[in-house]
């Protein structure tokens, strides 16, 4: 299985700023993911990350508040752009295995509050 | 749309007893089936999965079952102990037309295993 680190583990903002969270696997990868899970609620994916290339977002997230980068296949960034307290979150970074293209693993989170 | 429906919401079993979980999926293309378990503050651990060719799978005190033709699968969990208290979410891939590699979550159970 990928083990997935993700800085910060935790962080508060304030409103108007912007975060960059970062995601390191341990292994070369196929597919990066990153999702969003707001307090007692269920996962809800952003975007694909994609490397070499522009993520491909879902339905309802977009590029300029969601920025990702993708410059390897162990490395993505997210940043969440332009933060308002609905932005107060967990984002998790998530790895599909390279001996399986169907399991994603899981990085810790990171736990953001926007005041 | 595609979804996951996950029952029931929230479940308190005593220690020893066993502990099941439901989920129904709508798409009939979906042909694998994850078990994560997310403990307060850290990412979604997988558990345990099933593909559409198999019935059940069984990892020590962890079982999961497809019916593939009802399009639901369950989680059972034996002779439970106080470190199974989590919350339990199931997911099943995208259909083809979405990314068989996307999954879709269900709404999650929080177990609470009482000493």
């Amino acid at each position: 299985s990928a083990v997935i680190s993700q800085k910060p583990s935790r962080d508060i903002c304030q409103r108007g700023t912007s975060l960059t969270i970062q995601c390191q696997v341990d292994s070369q990868v196929t597919m990066m993911f990153w999702y969003r899970q707001q307090p007692g609620q269920s996962l809800t994916l952003i975007a694909t990350a994609n490397q070499g290339s522009e993520a491909t977002y879902e339905s309802g997230f977009v590029i300029d508040k969601f920025p990702i980068s993708r410059p390897n296949l162990t490395f993505s960034t997210l940043t969440v752009s332009n933060m308002s307290p609905e932005d107060s979150s967990i984002y998790l970074c998530s790895a599909l295995s390279g001996l399986s293209t169907d399991t994603q693993y899981f990085g810790p989170g990171t736990r953001l509050t926007v005041l | 749309g595609e979804n996951v429906e996950q029952h029931p919401s929230t479940l308190s079993v005593q220690e020893g007893d066993s502990a099941v979980i439901k989920c129904t999926y709508s798409d009939s293309a979906s042909n694998y089936f994850p078990w994560y378990k997310q403990e307060l503050g850290k990412g979604p651990q997988l558990i345990i999965d099933i593909r559409s060719n198999v019935g059940e799978k069984k990892d020590q005190r962890i079982a999961v079952t497809l019916n593939k033709t009802a399009k639901h699968f369950s989680l059972h969990i034996t002779e439970t102990q106080p470190e199974d208290s989590a919350v339990y979410f199931c997911a099943a891939n995208g259909a083809r037309t979405s990314g068989t590699y996307k999954y879709i979550f269900g709404t999650g159970t929080r177990l609470k295993v009482l000493a």
